[in-house]
């Protein structure tokens, strides 16, 4: 069945950039998505992509697609450490369901 | 982005009562819904598919009979919870569908004993 695999854990410095990935194994996925969760709280959606796109900019994150590796990538530019929540990657298969990993919990550090 | 609340935010009932939690679109209308359950250091289970109109999809082990889902109106779906036990106590979380995003409600802590 379709999966979507994450690393558990990243450790980064106040100021540093972030990048948190991803890979899935559908190939017929339309968009892929990334959701942040602070503790007790339910999903904010941070951004999406659609699967024809590479690249998508929005302030300080960035994300990349490369859909013949299936590996997608959130980067988070001078990390805060307000940033520090678990992010989920999602991927919207044909069914028009959300596929999640099992997040990664980002560490900043001052 | 567009919001979802939820309520109740946080219930403690008491073994074989059931319970009833409401997911709302503040800002737009939503055709499909989606309910998911989450243990703590876990990633979202999907529970059920709630679309407007017509009785919701369950995945595969939720049982529909336990977990009732009714999607009475495009801003509104409501899961309950019936004769509850101590392994339902859980974090619920609803999603909405608009277009091609989809927004979650901030969860409902839900305490069985």
């Amino acid at each position: 069945g379709e999966d979507v695999e994450q690393s558990l854990f990243l450790s980064v410095r106040e100021g540093d950039s972030s990048v948190i990935n991803c890979t899935y194994t559908d190939s017929s996925s339309t968009y892929l998505y990334w959701y942040k969760q602070e503790p007790g709280a339910g999903l904010q959606l941070l951004t999406y992509i659609f699967s024809n796109m590479d690249m998508k900019q929005d302030q300080r994150l960035t994300v990349l697609l490369n859909k013949k590796d299936k590996h997608l990538s959130l980067r988070i530019a001078d990390t805060q450490t307000g940033d520090s929540a678990i992010y989920f990657c999602a991927d919207h298969n044909q069914g028009g369901k959300l596929i999640f990993g099992q997040g990664t919990e980002l560490s900043v550090k001052p | 982005g567009a919001v979802v609340s939820q309520h109740p935010s946080r219930v403690i009932c008491k073994s074989g009562t059931s319970v009833k939690i409401e997911c709302r679109s503040l800002d737009f209308q939503a055709t499909t819904m989606f309910w998911y359950r989450q243990f703590p250091k876990q990633s979202l289970m999907l529970m059920a598919t709630s679309n407007e109109g017509s009785k919701a999809t369950y995945e595969q082990g939720v049982e529909k009979d336990k977990f009732l889902i009714n999607h009475a109106s495009l801003t509104l779906s409501t899961l309950t919870v019936t004769s509850a036990h101590p392994e339902d106590s859980s974090f619920y979380i609803c999603s909405a569908r608009d277009i091609h995003e989809q927004y979650f409600g901030p969860g409902t802590r839900l305490t069985v004993t």
